[in-house]
């Protein structure tokens, strides 16, 4: 049972370069979401989606775009990075039920926009 | 929308004694509130959780404690050791059996760098 995945670890980009973070998650977890951690902010809610069609935006949306077409698969997409973008990113998917949201996250990738 | 403010920011106790990090959440319509430790370079894992018809929990030298009337939880580690030095994040949630919409999202603290020295 691998939990939530996330490709790549790293990444650099230069201003301007498009990307898109991978997400997969093997537990049949409608929720997922991706965050953004930046030193002193916490983690911010970028994006989130509560089954296979469906996306909304979190807290600092700008700048980035998901889509949900399965179950399994949550990408982030920067369409022209910033170096404001430089941040870790995460990918979590939530068990829910039992009147808790337990959210389990991934690795985490490192991009640095220069 | 939900707010949760963390405090401190920081905090540095000598192994053995007690810790504490404080939380408060805005929204009365929250009932679900965990907690994350985060070692250096690694991803938040939950540690223990709290739901709003309980007042206090415990898990070994870790416990959370909940007043709802004030808004504000609070994390509790007894008997501290060097394995916990972490960044620790609280978080509200509404959770319930009828999902649906942004009831799933977590709101998070900014954390709290705890620091235990040996």
């Amino acid at each position: 049972n691998a939990g939530v995945t996330q490709t790549p670890k790293f990444q650099v980009l230069k201003t301007g370069q498009s990307m898109t973070l991978q997400c997969a998650q093997d537990m049949n977890h409608e929720y997922m979401s991706w965050y953004r951690q930046d030193p002193g902010m916490g983690l911010r809610l970028i994006h989130y989606s509560v089954g296979a069609g469906i996306t909304d935006q979190g807290e600092v949306p700008n700048g980035y775009n998901v889509s949900r077409s399965t179950t399994e698969d949550f990408p982030l997409r920067l369409l022209s990075a910033a170096p404001s973008q430089t941040s870790v990113y995460f990918c979590a998917s939530t068990q829910t039920g039992m009147a808790k949201n337990i959210q389990y996250f991934g690795a985490g990738t490192r991009l640095s926009v220069l | 929308g939900e707010n949760v403010e963390q405090h401190p920011s920081t905090l540095s106790v000598q192994e053995g004694d007690s810790a504490v990090i404080k939380c408060t959440y805005s929204d009365s319509a929250s009932n679900y509130f965990p907690w994350y430790k985060q070692e250096l370079g690694k991803r938040p894992q939950l540690i223990i959780d709290i739901r709003s018809n309980v007042g206090e929990k415990k898990d070994q030298r870790i416990a959370v404690t909940l007043n709802k009337t004030a808004k504000h939880f609070s994390l509790h580690i007894t008997e501290t050791q060097p394995e916990d030095s972490a960044v620790y994040f609280c978080a509200a949630s509404i959770a319930g059996t009828n999902y649906g919409g942004s009831q799933g999202n977590l709101i998070f603290g900014k954390g709290t760098k705890l620091s235990v020295k040996p």
